[in-house]
């Protein structure tokens, strides 16, 4: 059966610190890709897409960035970070596009 | 851009009664789909109806299609405690990017 981990599960950093949030993904290949960030109390906006290794669709512009290193494995970034970053960070892969998307447990954020 | 948008924001009831959510969007899709979260946790796909589809049932769960006026319901019968949790409508864009677009949810409580 299909996995997908996130880690950390929380995380604190200071503002203009740098970020990276590891996603894996396991008994899949060849997966769509998604990143998410939920504000508090609010849906989710797509940060990032990826149908390939290396291939990066941005949503949203920002000082967040994404990489696809290896087919299952997609890292969210940032160089330095803002206290609007703070949320909660969520990774999801599907098999094909419009069919169902599956999550991962997340990373809560605190920028301060 | 298109959204699905839930309604209402939060709604309270008793164990044993039905809860109805509905949702709204504003372009042509090629399905919608629901999802649920725990608090803090990632996200659970429920059921996704296909646009040419008007009805689909999924245990205790009922999901409803009128493209005619672009809206959804997801109808949870003989509610539990359990069901506690923040309910999502995903819809794509109706074109070939297949990205869903996730509306602000709502906020289900069902007291004991």
């Amino acid at each position: 059966s299909q996995t997908i981990h996130q880690w950390p599960a929380t995380l604190v950093q200071p503002v203009g610190s740098p970020l990276s949030l590891e996603c894996t993904v396991e008994g899949t290949s060849n997966p769509n890709l998604y990143w998410y960030r939920q504000a508090a109390g609010r849906g989710l906006q797509l940060l990032f897409y990826s149908v390939g290794i290396g291939q990066i669709s941005s949503e949203v512009p920002q000082n967040l960035s994404a990489s696809r290193p290896q087919d299952r494995q997609f890292i969210l970034s940032s160089k330095k970070l803002l206290l609007s970053d703070s949320g909660f960070y969520l990774c999801a892969w599907s098999k094909q596009i419009y069919n169902e998307q599956f999550f991962g447990p997340g990373t809560r954020l605190t920028v301060l | 851009s298109q959204q699905g948008e839930e309604d209402p924001q939060a709604l309270s009831i008793q164990e044993g009664e039905n809860a109805t959510m509905n949702c709204s969007y504003k372009t042509s899709i090629n399905n919608l789909q629901w999802y649920r979260q725990n608090s803090g946790r990632g996200l659970v796909h429920l059921i996704l109806i296909r646009s040419n589809e008007r009805e689909k049932h999924s245990g205790r769960l009922r999901v409803t299609l009128d493209t005619s006026k672009k809206s959804s319901s997801l109808l949870i019968t003989a509610s539990r405690a359990a069901d506690t949790a923040s309910y999502f409508c995903a819809t794509d864009h109706g074109g070939s990017q297949g990205n869903l677009i996730f509306g602000k949810g709502t906020k289900l409580s069902v007291k004991p």
